[in-house]
């Protein structure tokens, strides 16, 4: 079966350590999204890519980075300058940059700092 | 450049319909809906495109007005199911379709 797989679900990091969160798919999408979850905030873009190779900032950036080096892989790395990365993190695809099919989401990433 | 979803929660009898609103400050391209069961990932339910469309998924229906810059979600008939949270996601015209912004949810609950 075709989705995104994230892993993995539950980790924990010690303040001043960077963690990389995994985000793969084999649905053949161009399109790939970093998503922050808190609680009454709804989702916040941190990044996304449309092609391989090549990716932009969201609303979140700052304290995060990202790499595009095949299509099917976009991990995410939360670095020691992001000051509160408590969150539920989601990986999202889409057939294209114009998520004019819909957007299909990993089950996400729970990431807690120790 | 996020959108305002209303009401923050719901919380309805099974048979009972609800509405869910999602409006824009500034010109929509496009609306997603999503529903989100608790621990889950996000679901895709439907794309509204033209202003005035109007779309179907089972009992549950979507209505995008242009003008007004926003979409309202409609559950009917609602069943035990239907429980979860619901986003709604905008495209931006100015953003030439690129990268969509959630709304804050709406968290709708439904009682034997």
């Amino acid at each position: 079966d075709g989705g995104i797989t994230q892993s993995p679900k539950y980790l924990f990091r010690k303040e001043g350590q960077n963690v990389t969160l995994s985000c793969e798919q084999n649905l053949n999408h161009d399109a790939m999204y970093w998503y922050r979850q808190d609680p009454g905030q709804g989702l916040r873009l941190i990044y996304y890519s449309q092609i391989v190779n090549d990716f932009q900032k969201g609303d979140i950036a700052e304290g995060y980075s990202v790499s595009r080096e095949k299509k099917e892989s976009f991990p995410l790395t939360v670095t020691s300058a992001q000051k509160n990365p408590t969150a539920f993190y989601l990986c999202a695809s889409s057939i294209d940059g114009t998520g004019g099919y819909g957007y299909t989401f990993g089950s996400g990433t729970r990431l807690t700092v120790v | 450049q996020q959108p305002v979803q209303s009401p923050q929660a719901v919380i309805l009898r099974e048979g009972e319909d609800a509405v869910i609103n999602c409006s824009s400050s500034k010109a929509l391209y496009s609306v997603h809906w999503y529903r989100q069961k608790h621990g889950e990932a996000p679901v895709f339910l439907m794309i509204l495109l033209k202003g005035g469309e109007q779309k179907g998924h089972e009992k549950i229906s979507a209505s995008f007005n242009e003008k007004k810059q926003q979409s309202s979600l409609y559950l009917t008939a609602s069943q035990l199911s239907y429980s979860g949270t619901y986003f709604c996601g905008t495209q931006l015209k100015e953003y030439n379709n690129n990268d969509m912004r959630f709304g804050a949810g709406t968290r709708l609950t439904v009682k034997p």
